[in-house]
């Protein structure tokens, strides 16, 4: 298993483009969670989804959109990029009641919006 | 006041000398604590996860949960230079949020 592949690497925008960040788990997980990490922070949940087709807020959205057509991929979208944008991006996935809260997160995007 | 406080460090010891890693909070319906090793570029992984109040072993490293406080603790004996990472706790109440503490750098010198 790949576990969670997150694409691209590395990316650099300029303000007002828009991207997609690409998140996929081949563990047949039903949760899925898009984080964002500040250099020195700790995570900060963006959005979030249970299953297929349901998504919801997390902490900090604003500037962000997301969508879950299928158990594997759950896309986020960034419009508009602004520098606070600036951010490493981790996407995250879950399999519910397996008795621990293991979230298996993927390496990462690191993001420079200029 | 932030859900979650964690010093950030950065915290810095010499191979063998015992690690503690602190984290205190808020909100009293969190239930579930957990902390995260994350090696410098990439992802975070599990390390250790408790459900209420109590403490867990594992090997060299113990975690501790005092709700009465609010306050949980980490543990690392006998440290290697491999320990050398960023830990992270995170906790949630009921629903799937978790949250992130800040997270303690942490270097183990040779």
């Amino acid at each position: 298993n790949a576990g969670v592949t997150q694409t691209p690497k590395f990316r650099i925008l300029k303000i007002g483009q828009s991207m997609t960040l690409q998140c996929t788990q081949d563990m047949n997980h039903n949760y899925m969670y898009w984080y964002r990490q500040d250099p020195g922070m700790g995570l900060k949940l963006i959005y979030y989804s249970v299953g297929a087709g349901i998504t919801d807020k997390g902490e900090v959205p604003n500037g962000y959109n997301v969508s879950r057509s299928t158990t594997e991929d759950f896309p986020l979208r960034l419009e508009l990029a602004a520098p606070s944008q600036t951010s490493v991006y981790f996407c995250a996935s879950r399999r519910p009641g397996t008795g621990t809260d293991t979230q298996y997160f993927g390496p990462g995007t690191r993001l420079t919006v200029l | 006041q932030k859900e979650v406080e964690q010093d950030p460090g950065p915290l810095s010891v010499p191979e063998g000398a015992i690690v503690s890693l602190n984290c205190t909070y808020s909100n009293s319906a969190f239930q579930y604590f957990m902390w995260y090793r994350q090696y410098s570029r990439k992802g975070p992984e599990l390390l250790m996860y408790t459900y209420s109040s109590g403490n867990k072993e594992d090997g060299r490293f113990t975690a501790q949960v005092d709700k009465s406080s609010k306050y949980i603790s980490l543990f690392i004996r006998d440290s290697q230079p491999s320990d050398s990472a960023t830990y992270l706790c995170a906790m949630r109440a009921e629903t799937q949020k978790l949250v992130f503490g800040q997270g303690t750098r942490l270097t183990i010198n040779p």
